[in-house]
């Protein structure tokens, strides 16, 4: 079974540009996680889509928004970007059965880095 | 202005020797605690998982133990090898979706 994949791996962008990175999930599963991951703040999570649905939130402003489509993939987007917004930007699924938590598997992540 | 990168615990051990990576959380309302691995340049890879409603948990060369009391998680690697060499991250997660809190991680090295 595949893993989580995500495009593009590297991203270079300009000040004010905005961005989209997408992600795959893992065939099945349902819920699609995202994590931004700096050497200055360590691993923060973005957002989580389950079943085309946000069902949570980090402390991150609006420019940062995402969606899930019907297939389980996501998008998140990031606008009018900022210095400070070059990070790793991780995507994580998870199966979810019966409802309960379960593990949650990263793909290998975006690097974007803002110019 | 310049960023300040996170000053990461490093734990270093002899090959061979049992590896004790600890956390602290400080959500007492978390329900479920995942360990995971990085390696440079990838993902986090999952490690092994524990529910509140338990205070040990075995897998394989893998053991982690959960105090609730005192809000503490510690990793144990029997037999570290030097395919361990990692960044050990502990990540709690309370009720309600999958939205996992990060500790700041441990750069384990094992030495030959």
């Amino acid at each position: 079974k595949a893993g989580v994949t995500q495009t593009p791996r590297y991203l270079i962008k300009t000040r004010g540009q905005q961005v989209t990175l997408s992600c795959s999930p893992i065939s099945g599963h349902r819920s699609v996680s995202w994590y931004q991951q700096t050497p200055g703040q360590g691993l923060q999570f973005l957002f989580e889509y389950f079943s085309e649905t946000q069902r949570n939130k980090g402390n991150f402003p609006g420019r940062f928004s995402g969606r899930q489509f019907s297939n389980s993939r996501s998008e998140m987007n990031v606008s009018t970007l900022e210095l400070g917004d070059s990070a790793l930007y991780l995507c994580a699924s998870s199966l979810e059965p019966q409802g309960e938590l379960g593990e949650q598997y990263f793909g290998p992540g975006t690097r974007l880095t803002v110019t | 202005g310049e960023s300040v990168g996170l000053h990461l615990p490093t734990l270093s051990v002899q090959e061979g020797d049992n590896s004790i990576i600890n956390c602290a959380y400080s959500n007492s309302a978390s329900d479920y605690f995942i360990w995971y691995k990085q390696e440079s340049g990838k993902g986090p890879q999952f490690i092994i998982d524990i529910r509140s409603n338990m205070d040990k948990r075995q897998g394989q060369r893998v053991t982690v133990l959960l105090n609730k009391t005192v809000k503490h998680l510690s990793l144990q690697i029997a037999a570290t090898q030097p395919g361990d060499s990692a960044v050990y991250f502990c990540a709690d997660c309370t009720g309600g979706g999958n939205k996992l809190t990060f500790g700041t991680g441990t750069q384990l090295k094992v030495e030959l």
